[in-house]
């Protein structure tokens, strides 16, 4: 079983929905939680990312992380055809600080106009 | 705009070939990762080094991968013969690490590789 498990969809949604992806993991060291956005032949760029329990929110995008259930989501209000990508979500134990990371298969998301 | 750089973009090769990746991570960042992506796989980390020294070098089949810094703005991964399995998208990222503070890493675009 993999630390870090992914829908890898694909998900398709009209502009203006609502899109959530999610991620569950099974390590418990893990404190740092990720998310990141690749386009099609492009490395991965951070999102957002996380320390420990709790919400945060940067403008259209929202990152929950439950510890308690070892789960992650991020949630995209007003979706826009320019959020078409692949959502990765990834992970790191403290004593890293991010260092190393655990990876999620990644969610292919298409918006549609 | 500083960013993570990687040569070549695409590499198209034969079977028991040597593959040469580079990267020139962002200046005055301390550490640098070399991660394969597969669409059977996902991202895995091959290795890492901080000030040039290999950390982790776990995720590397030994027998054929190598890696190397031979200074600061360049990062080396080499594959020796090379497979057809080793056929994936490798890219390079590089961050400052930080005690205490979460540290980002920033990825370059990627060599994609194909091994025939």
């Amino acid at each position: 079983q993999k630390e870090v498990e992914q829908d890898p969809g694909p998900l398709s949604v009209p502009e203006g929905a609502i899109v959530s992806l999610n991620c569950t993991y099974s390590n418990s060291a893990f404190q740092y939680f990720m998310w990141y956005r690749q386009y099609s032949r492009k490395g991965p760029e951070l999102l957002m990312y996380t320390y420990s329990s709790g919400n945060k929110e940067d403008g259209r995008f929202t990152a929950q992380v439950d510890k308690s259930s070892k789960y992650i989501s991020l949630f995209i209000r007003d979706s826009q055809p320019s959020d078409s990508a692949t959502y990765l979500c990834a992970m790191s134990a403290k004593e890293t600080s991010g260092s190393r990371l655990t990876f999620g298969e990644g969610t292919q998301l298409t918006v549609n106009p | 705009d500083a960013r993570v750089t990687q040569t070549p973009r695409d590499k198209v090769t034969e079977m028991g070939q040597e593959v040469t990746m580079r990267c020139q991570p962002i200046l005055g960042h301390n550490t640098v990762f070399w991660y394969r992506q597969t669409m059977m796989q996902g991202l895995e980390l091959l290795a890492y080094f901080r000030n040039r020294a290999p950390l982790d070098d776990s995720g590397m089949p030994k027998d054929r991968f190598s890696a190397e810094m031979p200074d600061a703005t360049l990062a080396t991964l080499k594959i020796q013969p090379s497979e057809p399995r080793d056929s994936a998208v490798y890219f390079c990222a590089s961050g400052l690490r930080l005690a205490g503070v979460y540290n980002e890493q920033f990825f370059g675009p990627g060599t994609r590789l194909t091994v025939l």
